[in-house]
């Protein structure tokens, strides 16, 4: 099983959808979780931490599922300016490295 | 807003060459990691580093790969003897206080070997 799984996509939305992005990790021993963003050719950037508790950051919300060790990622209300990758990131067991996923991309239309 | 900087943004070496990517973390940040992104590919942790020392490797991170802070500022990577499958974009992150901390990333050095 890979250390992070997510659906490659792409997704193809018009402005003004909502979409979600699933990711699964196999490290039970994970403790922190991240979502980055990636544009073409760029570095990742946080987009947001995951917390246990679920957590949102404007029209962004983030869900943890630790006994299922699944994390999801809602956008509402597309921008164009959402179009990207955006990255599922888990912490290795000591905390000392980051897993990435390869990647969801997302493109919003007019 | 501080940010991580890296040079050069681009480097093209002949295979068997060495070449030094330097990174500049946040000022204030303690610890250290270089991470490698082969095209099309995932992002990759290569080596986190801690206190002048590393804290963590992969396994990519062989005898060709070396790690270091020659001052308070910089923190370089060196690949010794570069092959064709050391191209890649290699990103430099730090972290204010560690294991499990938000990282954060620099633009990266797109490294071509020929």
């Amino acid at each position: 099983r890979k250390e992070v799984e997510q659906d490659p996509g792409p997704f193809n939305v018009p402005e003004g959808a909502t979409v979600a992005f699933n990711c699964t990790y196999s490290n039970s021993a994970s403790q922190s979780f991240f979502w980055y963003r990636q544009d073409c050719r760029k570095e990742p950037k946080l987009l947001m931490s995951v917390y246990s508790s679920g957590n949102e950051d404007g029209r962004f919300t983030a869900q943890l599922n630790r006994a299922s060790q699944y994390i999801s990622l809602l956008i509402r209300d597309s921008k164009l300016s959402d179009s990207a990758t955006y990255l599922c990131v888990v912490n290795n067991q000591a905390g000392t490295a980051l897993i990435f996923g390869k990647g969801t991309t997302l493109s919003v239309s007019s | 807003e501080p940010e991580v900087t890296q040079t050069p943004s681009h480097q093209v070496t002949q295979m068997g060459q060495e070449v030094i990517l330097r990174c500049v973390p946040i000022s204030n940040h303690l610890y250290f990691y270089w991470y490698r992104q082969i095209l099309g590919q995932k992002v990759e942790f290569l080596v986190s580093f801690y206190n002048n020392e590393i804290s963590e490797k992969s396994e990519i991170f062989d005898d060709q790969f070396s790690v270091e802070r020659p001052d308070g500022s910089n923190f370089t990577l060196k690949i010794r003897s570069t092959k064709l499958e050391d191209s890649a974009m290699y990103f430099c992150a730090s972290s204010a206080t560690g294991r499990r901390e938000t990282q954060y990333f620099g633009p990266g050095t797109r490294l071509l070997v020929l």
